[in-house]
């Protein structure tokens, strides 16, 4: 047990351009998350998948932002044309109960300039 | 709806205890705690569940009432490195549907010398 990985660990980018995050979960965790926290703030919930199933998505997940989750293996979080408003910590969590808690990765810095 | 922690920030000598509160407009089947450090992924402190008992370990509690829709989580003789934000969190849907979470804004938490 590896814990959760996230990889980049930074990210800067100009605004306009596509980022793709990468999130390994525990191996036998069949749920992942995504969230964004923002200074001061909670954890914000993007999306949720069991296995390779996407099961919900909030409504603060524009069309720009995708997520998938091949095989119910890793999963990949795109945010396409990129703006100053998406510059946060993105947190990749996995839990394989839900009785039991997250277990959240250290996150990708994203600062889009 | 997000939950509301009280109090937003509370500053505490070594050995003193502090309290956290956590409440939600809707009825709740389980609450989660979690601690984050500066610059850390959360790390997952207890949950709570419906119907169950108060859990704890080491110096830290939490208690949950579920007909007042609120966790409160105890901090007794307080260490330094209990100094992070405390966030709770709750399920987002109905008792059939507990995906993801949702995170109160936190309570930071500080432990002086």
């Amino acid at each position: 047990d590896t814990g959760v990985s996230q990889d980049p660990r930074h990210k800067i980018t100009k605004r306009g351009q596509n980022v793709t995050f990468r999130c390994d979960p525990i191996s036998e965790h069949n749920r992942l998350y995504w969230y964004r926290q923002t200074l001061g703030q909670g954890p914000e919930f993007l999306t949720y998948f069991q296995n390779e199933a996407q099961l919900e998505k909030s409504r603060l997940l524009s069309d720009r932002f995708s997520a998938e989750r091949p095989k119910g293996s890793f999963s990949t979080l795109e945010i396409q044309r990129t703006e100053q408003g998406d510059s946060a910590m993105y947190l990749c969590a996995s839990r394989d109960s839900f009785n039991y808690g997250y277990t959240f990765g250290s996150g990708t810095r994203l600062t889009v300039v | 709806q997000q939950p509301v922690q009280s109090p937003q920030a509370v500053i505490l000598r070594e050995g003193e205890d502090a309290v956290i509160n956590c409440s939600s407009s809707k009825a709740l089947y389980s609450v989660h705690w979690y601690r984050q450090k500066h610059g850390e992924a959360p790390v997952f402190l207890m949950i709570l569940l419906k119907g169950g008992e108060q859990k704890g370990h080491d110096k830290i509690s939490a208690s949950f009432n579920e007909k007042k829709q609120q966790s409160s989580l105890y901090l007794t003789a307080s260490q330094l490195s209990y100094s992070g934000t405390y966030f709770c969190g709750t399920p987002w849907g109905d008792g059939g549907s507990q995906g993801n979470l949702i995170f109160g804004k936190g309570t930071k938490l500080s432990v002086k010398p």
